[in-house]
């Protein structure tokens, strides 16, 4: 069956710290891979969107790296602060012709 | 830009009722608009695709005689909970794609998100 998968654990690091977060995805094969942040009792923010053709994407402190082969992807922000504490969100391309299927999330708290 | 609000952003209605919640595009057109169900410390699931000016497209156990989907115009969808159970109260959150449509060759590109509409069933 198909799944995405994200650390169920939340991530919890320093300030200043290099957070690191994990999606991996089985029976998909998907043109793209996104990020997404969210909020509590907010709807999602996107962040970053990889394609499969791309080993990396950087956008100011993120960087977004994708292995089709592996079939993962991992979500880095670095010199962490603590207003990235939030739950980040993977999402995939699935089914249908532009439906996003999203991972459960991680959640990051950021200490200072 | 790419703005996309939602309305109410929470409401509590009593079992057996009715409610509408609206998802606007702001600042640009939406032929496609999307809604989700967010249960607490869970994932986003997909309830319908939502088209303009024809039928929404159900995920697979979403009722649609239960979810009233109606994507009047390109900058406004509407999901109407009819006949609310507890079992329906949920985070209820909407989003768009700017301008695209079936058909078209790349489909990739962000989804923009709703706030997101608190739902009480009691």
């Amino acid at each position: 069956s198909q799944k995405i998968e994200q650390n169920s654990e939340a991530l919890n690091i320093q300030e200043g710290k290099t957070a690191t977060l994990t999606c991996n995805y089985t029976n998909y094969s998907p043109a793209y891979l996104q990020w997404y942040r969210q909020d509590p009792g907010r709807g999602p923010v996107f962040l970053l969107l990889i394609r499969e053709n791309e080993k990396e994407k950087r956008k100011e402190r993120l960087k977004v790296t994708f292995d089709t082969t592996l079939k993962q992807s991992l979500f880095h922000i670095t010199a962490s602060q603590p207003a990235d504490s939030a739950t980040y969100l993977c999402a995939l391309r699935g089914g249908g012709y532009n439906k996003l299927i999203f991972g459960a999330g991680t959640r990051l708290a950021v200490h200072p | 830009g790419a703005v996309v609000s939602q309305h109410p952003s929470w409401v509590i209605c009593k079992s057996g009722t009715s409610v509408k919640i609206e998802c606007r595009s702001l600042d640009f057109q939406a032929t496609t608009m999307f809604w989700y169900r967010q249960f607490p410390k869970q994932s986003l699931m997909l309830m319908a695709t939502s088209n303009e000016g024809s039928k929404a497209t159900y995920e697979q156990g979403v009722e649609k005689d239960k979810f009233l989907i109606n994507h009047a115009s390109l900058t406004l969808s509407t999901l109407t909970v009819t006949s609310a159970h507890p079992e329906d109260s949920s985070f209820y959150i909407c989003s768009a794609r700017p301008g695209q449509g079936p058909g078209l060759a790349d489909p990739s590109g962000e989804q923009y998100f709703g706030p997101g509409t608190r739902l009480t069933v009691t």
